[in-house]
C-alpha cells in the first residue's frame, strides 16, 4: 500500500497568519489517465471529515479561497493563507490513485 | 441535498458479525462509487472498502479492501434502494471504530455521513 506521511503533525498557528502542511507519498500519485488523485480533508472537532481539495489543487464547492493545494508526483502542500478560528481541526491528505486509498496520519491545527 | 445515513452499528463480541447500511438520497446513486471509512476513537482515518459505480473499474477492479479487513468484510450496493452495505464477519477488538459511509471511491469522498459506532468487546 502507498504510505502517506504528513508534517508537521501538530501546527499551532496565530490567527490571521499563514499555515502550511506537507504531505508525501511513498510512490508517485499520477494515475494512468494523467490525473493525480490527491485529496485534502478537514475534520473539525466532533464533526465528520469534509473534503477541501481534490486532484491536488481543485477546491470543493463552498471551500473558502484561503485554502489552496499544490504539488506533484510525491510531494504536496496544503496552504491556508490567513488562518481563522473556524480552521481549527485535523487535516488529512489522502491518495486515491492506488487502491486501496490511504490517508496520512493527520495534522492537528490549533490556535496559539 | 445529498444525504448519507449510516445504521447498524452495535456492541458485538469478538468473532461476531454485523451488517452496516448506508441509505443515500439527493443524487443518482448508480453513477457514483462509494466507500466505507473508519476512525478509531481519538485516532486517524482508515479507508476500509470501496466499490465503483456504473460498472466502472479503478486499477482494473470494481471492489477493494484494506488489507486489515480483507477476507472478513464484504462491501455491496443495491442501486434500486440507493443503499450501500458492509458485511463484517470475524470481528476483532481492533475493528472498534466509527464507520463512515462516503460518496466516491477513486475520487473520494465529497460527502460523508455522520457515522455509526461499532464496538467489539467481550
Amino acid at each position: 500500500d502507498v504510505v502517506m506521511t504528513q508534517s508537521p503533525l501538530s501546527l499551532p498557528v496565530t490567527l490571521g497568519q499563514p499555515a502550511s502542511i506537507s504531505c508525501r507519498s511513498s510512490q508517485s500519485l499520477v494515475y494512468s489517465d494523467g490525473n493525480t488523485y490527491l485529496n485534502w480533508f478537514q475534520q473539525r472537532p466532533g464533526q465528520s471529515p469534509r473534503r477541501l481539495i481534490y486532484k491536488v489543487s481543485s477546491r470543493d464547492s463552498g471551500v473558502p479561497d484561503r485554502f489552496s493545494g499544490s504539488g506533484s508526483g510525491t510531494d504536496f502542500t496544503l496552504k491556508i493563507s490567513r488562518v481563522e478560528a473556524e480552521d481549527v481541526g485535523v487535516y488529512y491528505c489522502m491518495q486515491g490513485t492506488h487502491w486501496p486509498p490511504t490517508f496520512g496520519p493527520g495534522t492537528k491545527v490549533d490556535i496559539k | 441535498e445529498v444525504q448519507l445515513v449510516e445504521s447498524g452499528g452495535a456492541v458485538v463480541r469478538p468473532g461476531g458479525y454485523l451488517r452496516l447500511s448506508c441509505a443515500t438520497s439527493g443524487f443518482n446513486f448508480d453513477d457514483y462509487g462509494m466507500s466505507w471509512v473508519r476512525q478509531t476513537p481519538g485516532k486517524g482515518l482508515e479507508w476500509v472498502s470501496g466499490i465503483t459505480g456504473n460498472g466502472g473499474t479503478w486499477n482494473g477492479v470494481t471492489i477493494a479492501y484494506a488489507e486489515s479487513v480483507k477476507g472478513r468484510f464484504t462491501i455491496s450496493r443495491d442501486n434500486a434502494k440507493n443503499s450501500l452495505y458492509l458485511q463484517m464477519n470475524s470481528l476483532r477488538a481492533e475493528d472498534t471504530a466509527l464507520y463512515y459511509c462516503a460518496r466516491g471511491s477513486s475520487v473520494c469522498c465529497d460527502y460523508w455521513g455522520q457515522g455509526t459506532l461499532v464496538t467489539v468487546s467481550s
